[in-house]
Order: structure tokens, then C-alpha cells, then sequence
């Protein structure tokens, strides 16, 4: 198994231009989680999803859309990026009987200038 | 104040010693209790969960105090490679996939 996998490893973008960060796993996960990580403050919960066609926000859902369409698949949407969404971001995926052992992804370290 | 609290170091310790991290948490219905490691650029891993009873696993020990809202987290005889940040991890409403993170605590060990 591959587990999480993540793409691209790094990006830069700039402002006001839109990109998906891609999350996969095989490990056939119900549960999938998409988090930022930033200097001093611990990973934030942007999006999350319990199952094929299902999502609900996180702690810091703005400028970001997620869709489910398969159980494997869980992408990120940057609308319109800022300078603000500089940060790591990794994916995350559980089975559904362990609620506490995520599976990370080895994150997307993105730059906006 | 911060739903998770941590001490973030850097502790510098020398082989073979002992090192304890503490977490505060401000939930005090919090159910469960996780300890992740992070390497540095690295995604972070379960080390280890947090049971009322305490848990060992090796030469690391995990305790709960609910009273005083806090878990522990002691790594006995240091070792080069436990060099990390120490994540405190805490589900407050038992929803899966719903979890806080510490900002960690960064361990660092010399020969």
C-alpha cells in the first residue's frame, strides 16, 4: 500500500490564482481530513469528509473547496490564493473504528507570493 | 485560552536521560488523548494513545490526569533518534477525524 499520497510536494503560486492540491489513499478510509500547519501554531482543520459525497468544514474553511466523488480521492481547491495560505498542508485519512491514528500524507508546502 | 497547551522547548537532553512533556487541554469533556511525533519537514505519526489507566509502550509512558486536565508523555534512556517535535493531540467531541493539535514540543538529544 502507497497509504496517503499527496501532490504536488511543493508549489508556488501568485496571488489570486487558483489550484487543487491532490490527496489519495488506498488504504479504503472513510474518513479524510485536510489540514494546514504553520510557524507557532499547531495543524488547523480546514475540510473534512466522512464518506463518498460527504464534507463539513473545519476550523478554517475560507478560500478553500473540497469535494469527495470516491472513497480514495479527497482534493483541495485554492479559489483565489493570498499570501495568507502560505503554510504546509498535509492530508489525512482514517478508518472509521480508530478515531485517533490518522494516516498523513507527507504534506504540500505551499508558497504565495 | 488555547484549547491545547504545550511547552515548545526546544529540550535539550543527553543520551539515556529522562524527559517529560506535559499537555494542558481546556475541554474538560475531552474523550480521547493522542500522542503524535513529528520529524522535522516530516508528516507527523501516532506514537502513542493516552488511556486513563496510563500506558507504556517501551521506553515511553503516557498518563492522563482529567482532574487537573493534563496528559504526560515521559521517554525514559534518550535516544539520538527520539529527536522531534511531540505532538499533544486531543478529540474534544469524539467525532472522527475531528481532532486539536498542540503547537508540539521539540525535543532534541546529544551524544
Amino acid at each position: 500500500n502507497a497509504g496517503v499520497t499527496q501532490t504536488p510536494k511543493f508549489q508556488v503560486l501568485k496571488t489570486g490564482q487558483s489550484m487543487t492540491l491532490q490527496c489519495a489513499q488506498d488504504m479504503n478510509h472513510e474518513y479524510m481530513s485536510w489540514y494546514r500547519q504553520d510557524p507557532g501554531m499547531g495543524l488547523r482543520l480546514i475540510h473534512y469528509s466522512v464518506g463518498a459525497g460527504i464534507t463539513d468544514q473545519g476550523e478554517v474553511p475560507n478560500g478553500y473547496n473540497v469535494s469527495r466523488s470516491t472513497t480514495e480521492d479527497f482534493p483541495l481547491r485554492l479559489l483565489s490564493a493570498a499570501p495568507s495560505q502560505t503554510s504546509v498542508y498535509f492530508c489525512a485519512s482514517t478508518r472509521g473504528t480508530d478515531v485517533h491514528e490518522q494516516y498523513f500524507g507527507p504534506g504540500t508546502r505551499l508558497t504565495v507570493t | 485560552r488555547k484549547e491545547v497547551e504545550q511547552d515548545p522547548g526546544p529540550f535539550n537532553v543527553p543520551e539515556g536521560a529522562t524527559v517529560a512533556f506535559n499537555c494542558t487541554y481546556s475541554n474538560s469533556a475531552s474523550q480521547s488523548f493522542f500522542w503524535y511525533r513529528q520529524d522535522c519537514r516530516k508528516e507527523p505519526k501516532l506514537l502513542m494513545s493516552v488511556y486513563s489507566s496510563g500506558n507504556e509502550d517501551g521506553r515511553f509512558t503516557a498518563q492522563l490526569n482529567r482532574a487537573s486536565q493534563y496528559i504526560s508523555l515521559l521517554i525514559r534512556d534518550s535516544k539520538l533518534s527520539d529527536s522531534a517535535t511531540y505532538l499533544c493531540v486531543v478529540n474534544f467531541d469524539n467525532t472522527v477525524g475531528k481532532l486539536i493539535f498542540g503547537t508540539g514540543t521539540r525535543l532534541q538529544v546529544f551524544p
